[in-house]
């Protein structure tokens, strides 16, 4: 079992809709990060969290540690909000502070 | 937000020759920056991690001599893929981070060996 779990893989919406991309994890975490991958490659990254919300623009963004799982919500949606969204966390304790990386969320969104 | 470039975005290479790639931190001192390869619709594999100054921790299956990382400066890491074979045609991606912070990263390198 992988240590974080996106859903869905795959999203198709109409222009306008409101998104929610989810993610869980398994380990404890210091933060959690969501990137945006175009399809030419490059990431950007949209939100570090660590507890609560964060809002930019039309994205929103959750966590709940307790339940180890965030949110990522994107509220209406434009086809140029089409990507694959990836959700990563950095485990909490030691030395180690690499990302673990889930598999993404493909996202269409048709005009 | 940070800037993190990396150059080239894509390149074409003979087998057998080796391709060097560039990853800077514009805007900040990056004190670790890590390598990932990404293969098609899959998501990013850590290659290694690289501290300014010390050598490069690979991660397990990942040949450190054939993917060599230099991090010079607190501002510059290179992985140079040495006597490059197709089977390393890859997408490659550096981040850059200056502590326990965001992740920038760069644009990524699209890689070709024919």
């Amino acid at each position: 079992k992988n240590e974080v779990e996106q859903s869905p893989q795959n999203l198709t919406a109409q222009e306008g809709e409101f998104i929610t991309i989810n993610c869980s994890y398994s380990v404890g975490i210091s933060a959690l990060h969501w990137l945006q991958q175009h399809p030419g490659g490059g990431i950007v990254s949209l939100f570090m969290l660590s507890s609560g919300k964060k809002k930019h623009g039309r994205l929103i963004a959750t966590i709940n540690i307790q339940e180890k799982h965030s949110s990522l919500h994107i509220t209406a949606s434009h086809p140029r909000d089409s990507a694959v969204y990836i959700c990563a966390v950095r485990s909490s304790g030691g030395s180690n502070y690499k990302l673990t990386f889930g598999k993404g969320t493909l996202l269409t969104v048709n005009p | 937000g940070a800037v993190v470039s990396q150059h080239p975005s894509r390149v074409i290479c003979k087998s057998g020759t080796s391709v060097k790639i560039e990853c800077r931190s514009l805007d900040f001192q990056a004190t670790t920056m890590f390598w990932y390869r990404q293969f098609p619709k899959q998501s990013l594999m850590l290659m290694a991690t690289s501290n300014e100054g010390s050598k490069a921790t690979y991660e397990q299956g990942v040949e450190k001599d054939k993917f060599l990382i230099n991090h010079a400066s607190l501002t510059l890491s290179t992985l140079t893929v040495t006597s490059a074979h197709p089977e390393d045609s890859s997408f490659y991606i550096c981040s850059a981070e200056g502590g326990y912070t965001e992740a920038f990263f760069g644009q990524g390198t699209r890689l070709t060996v024919v």
